[in-house]
C-alpha cells in the first residue's frame, strides 16, 4: 500500500538557518503530494502541493519539488523564523474507488530558537 | 468563512460512557473524514464519507460510528469509551476530485481524555 516516510524530529534550528525536512513516498500510481503545517492547538492547514512530476510547490518561503525518480518531496526554506515553529506533515493523495485516499507521514516537529 | 467547525474542543469521559463529536462544514464539500492523532503515529483515518448517506471505514474504525444525513454534518460517535480512545480527533473535508489533488480542510480538533 501507499506510505510516506519522514523523520519525527524534533528538528531544532536557530533563526535564519536553512531548513530541509525529508519526505519519501511509495505509491502504486501517480499521486499528488502535499505538505501540511500544524501550529500548536490548531488543525492542519495546507502549506503547498504538487500534482505531477517536476512540479514545484511554494508558499510563505517554503518550497518542495515532486521528484518521481527518487520518490521524494523534500521541504525547504532558506531562512526560518521563530513563527515557523510547528509540526510539518508530508502527505500523498491518490484516487481510490471514486474518492481521494490520503496517506500522511508521521509529522516532523520544527523548533526555531531566536 | 467558518470552514470546518468541531465541537467540543475538550472532553473528559469515564470508561464506558458514550458521546458524539460534532463536525460541520460550510464549503459544500462532498468528502468528509475523521482522523485521530496520537504521538509517534501521525494521523490515522477512522471513517470517511463521499456524500450524504454514504460512509465507509478507514484504518482504525473499531469503537466508532458515523452517519452522514446532510452534506454539512458528519458526527462521530463513541458508543462505549475506552482509555485507548484518548486522543486528539480531527475532522477534515474536501471536494471529491477525480484528479485527487483537492486539499483537505481541517477543523481545530477535539482533545478527548478517557479515564
Amino acid at each position: 500500500g501507499d506510505s510516506v516516510t519522514q523523520m519525527e524530529g524534533p528538528v531544532t534550528l536557530s533563526e535564519e538557518a536553512f531548513l530541509t525536512i525529508n519526505c519519501t513516498y511509495t505509491a502504486t500510481g501517480y499521486p499528488s503530494l502535499f505538505w501540511y503545517v500544524q501550529y500548536p492547538g490548531e488543525g492542519l492547514q495546507l502549506l503547498l502541493k504538487a500534482t505531477k512530476a517536476d512540479d514545484k510547490g511554494s508558499n510563505k518561503g517554503f518550497e518542495a519539488t515532486y521528484r518521481k525518480e527518487t520518490t521524494s518531496f523534500h521541504l525547504e526554506k532558506g531562512s526560518v523564523q521563530v513563527s515557523d515553529s510547528a509540526v510539518y506533515f508530508c502527505a500523498l493523495s491518490e484516487e481510490s474507488g471514486g474518492y481521494q485516499k490520503v496517506t500522511f507521514g508521521i509529522g516532523t516537529k520544527l523548533q526555531v530558537i531566536p | 468563512n467558518a470552514g470546518v467547525t468541531q465541537t467540543p474542543k475538550f472532553q473528559v469521559l469515564k470508561t464506558g460512557q458514550s458521546m458524539t463529536l460534532q463536525c460541520a462544514q460550510d464549503m459544500n464539500h462532498e468528502y468528509m473524514s475523521w482522523y485521530r492523532q496520537d504521538p509517534g503515529m501521525g494521523l490515522r483515518l477512522i471513517h470517511y464519507s463521499v456524500g450524504a448517506g454514504i460512509t465507509d471505514q478507514g484504518e482504525v474504525p473499531n469503537g466508532y460510528n458515523v452517519s452522514r444525513s446532510t452534506t454539512e454534518d458528519f458526527p462521530l460517535r463513541l458508543l462505549s469509551a475506552a482509555p485507548s480512545q484518548t486522543s486528539v480527533y480531527f475532522c477534515a473535508s474536501s471536494y471529491v476530485s477525480g484528479v485527487g489533488n483537492s486539499p483537505l480542510h481541517f477543523g481545530n480538533g477535539t482533545r478527548l481524555t478517557v479515564t
